[in-house]
């Protein structure tokens, strides 16, 4: 079972730059979210997703774009990378209506310089 | 803004010797649940608990939801350097599917 899938695992931008960072799940879940994890301040929602052609926003949402297009899917777009947004970023998916339980990826190490 | 409070942040302690972790809040939840993250890998479920007073157990590990579903605590029997991670707990409510998690506790087993 591969679960959820994050790529890539590393990645150095520049500031200014845009990324796309990759989720893939096949469970057949709902519900797709996208967290992001600094140092003492735990994992903060940015975006999230209860179906395909349906998403909303989280705690943290300035500065990037999600789309939900297949119920597999659920990339997430830096627009223009900032130095803030270094961070390690999580991709969790769940069944949804009867269980929020969230299943993770391995995360995506963004560095912005 | 639900906020979840969780105690202590670093906890290191000696194989054998037993911890209780605590996750705290002023606002009720429909869940409950505990995730154990290890060194570059992502947070993987422990238990979900949905019911006021409910206890569940796991192993060494046994969880509470208190009473009015607004705090929750993990005690460790007997701790193994297996069990050394970053413990989360995250509370969910019945109107969404926003998690809300706490900033972690880092806990450290030495052999």
């Amino acid at each position: 079972n591969a679960g959820v899938t994050q790529t890539p695992k590393f990645q150095v931008l520049k500031t200014g730059q845009s990324m796309t960072l990759q989720c893939a799940q096949d469970m057949n879940h709902e519900y797709m979210s996208w967290y992001r994890q600094d140092p003492g301040m735990g994992l903060r929602l940015i975006h999230y997703s209860v179906g395909a052609g349906i998403t909303d926003q989280g705690e943290v949402p300035n500065g990037y774009n999600v789309s939900r297009s297949t119920t597999e899917d659920f990339p997430l777009r830096l627009l223009s990378a900032a130095p803030s947004q270094t961070s390690v970023y999580f991709c969790a998916s769940s069944p949804g209506q009867w269980s929020v339980a969230q299943h993770f990826g391995d995360g995506t190490r963004l560095s912005i310089l | 803004t639900q906020l979840l409070e969780q105690s202590p942040q670093f906890l290191s302690i000696q194989e054998g010797e037993n911890l209780t972790v605590y996750c705290n809040s002023s606002s009720v939840f429909s869940s409950l649940q505990w995730y154990r993250q290890e060194p570059g890998e992502g947070p993987v479920l422990l238990v979900t608990v949905v019911t006021g007073g409910e206890v569940k157990k796991l192993k060494r590990l046994t969880f509470q939801f208190g009473d009015a579903r607004k705090d929750s605590s993990l005690h460790i029997t007997a701790a193994q350097p297996g069990d050394t991670g970053l413990y989360l707990c995250a509370g969910g409510t019945g109107s969404n599917y926003k998690l809300t998690f706490g900033k972690g506790t880092l806990l450290t087993v030495n052999p």
